[in-house]
């Protein structure tokens, strides 16, 4: 039930399309949902994250789908860009609990 | 802008030795955490410490780790007797508040072991 399930594990767009990455989750709990970038040798970034309470939520060419009743949530990059190209993981977490539990991760690669 | 910094960034040792893995959170955060990879899976959560003690850890986090915050600005992760299956990245995180909300990685130490 702690389990975020995320899809695909490898994902290729072409320049200026869109990615779609999708995630979810069983325990209802989870109140917290980030996405973290990746790059080779790096540590994850901090991109984007939504709160249950909204269905939408955009900055800049990202954007979270919050499905509630569905219990998923999908990352959106607009106009991929070469740079994107990184490993995508979704988090969840619960309001009493400090961790993150992440989801298995996408590969993504923009192809120029 | 601030940022978690890690040492080594790379360190190899020799099964059964200790390794210490040194962190420096953001300076101003309160939360702690240490996360591992393993090479091409998921990030696991290893441990949280607050106010100077564990708040939460996994079943990853046996007897064989302990953490420290032995000053008011480095936060260090032990592994006492290193196995061959602690081999991989492991990334010191630190939020200023609870929750794991917005918690910011460090760079990463690779640890090999041989």
């Amino acid at each position: 039930q702690q389990q975020v399930k995320q899809s695909p594990q490898s994902l290729i767009v072409q320049k200026g399309g869109i990615s779609i990455i999708n995630c979810a989750y069983e325990n209802t709990a989870f109140d917290y949902f980030p996405w973290y970038q990746q790059f080779p040798g790096k540590g994850p970034a901090l991109l984007i994250a939504i709160r249950p309470d909204v269905s939408e939520k955009k900055e800049g060419r990202f954007t979270i789908s919050f499905n509630k009743s569905a219990k998923q949530f999908s990352l959106h990059i607009m106009d991929s860009q070469p740079g994107d190209s990184a490993t995508y993981f979704c988090a969840a977490n619960k309001g009493s609990a400090r961790q993150l539990t992440f989801g298995s991760g996408t590969q993504l690669t923009v192809l120029p | 802008e601030p940022e978690v910094t890690q040492t080594p960034s790379h360190q190899v040792t020799q099964m059964g030795q200790e390794v210490i893995l040194r962190c420096v959170p953001i300076s101003n955060h309160l939360y702690f955490y240490w996360y591992r990879q393993i090479l091409g899976q998921k990030v696991e959560f290893l441990v949280s410490f607050y106010n100077n003690e564990i708040s939460e850890k996994s079943e990853i986090f046996d007897d064989q780790f302990s953490v420290e915050r032995p000053d008011g600005s480095n936060f260090t992760l032990k592994i006492r007797s290193t196995k061959l299956e602690d081999s991989a990245m492991y990334f010191c995180a630190s939020s200023a508040m609870t929750g794991g909300t917005e918690a910011f990685f460090g760079q990463g130490t690779r640890l090999t072991v041989v």
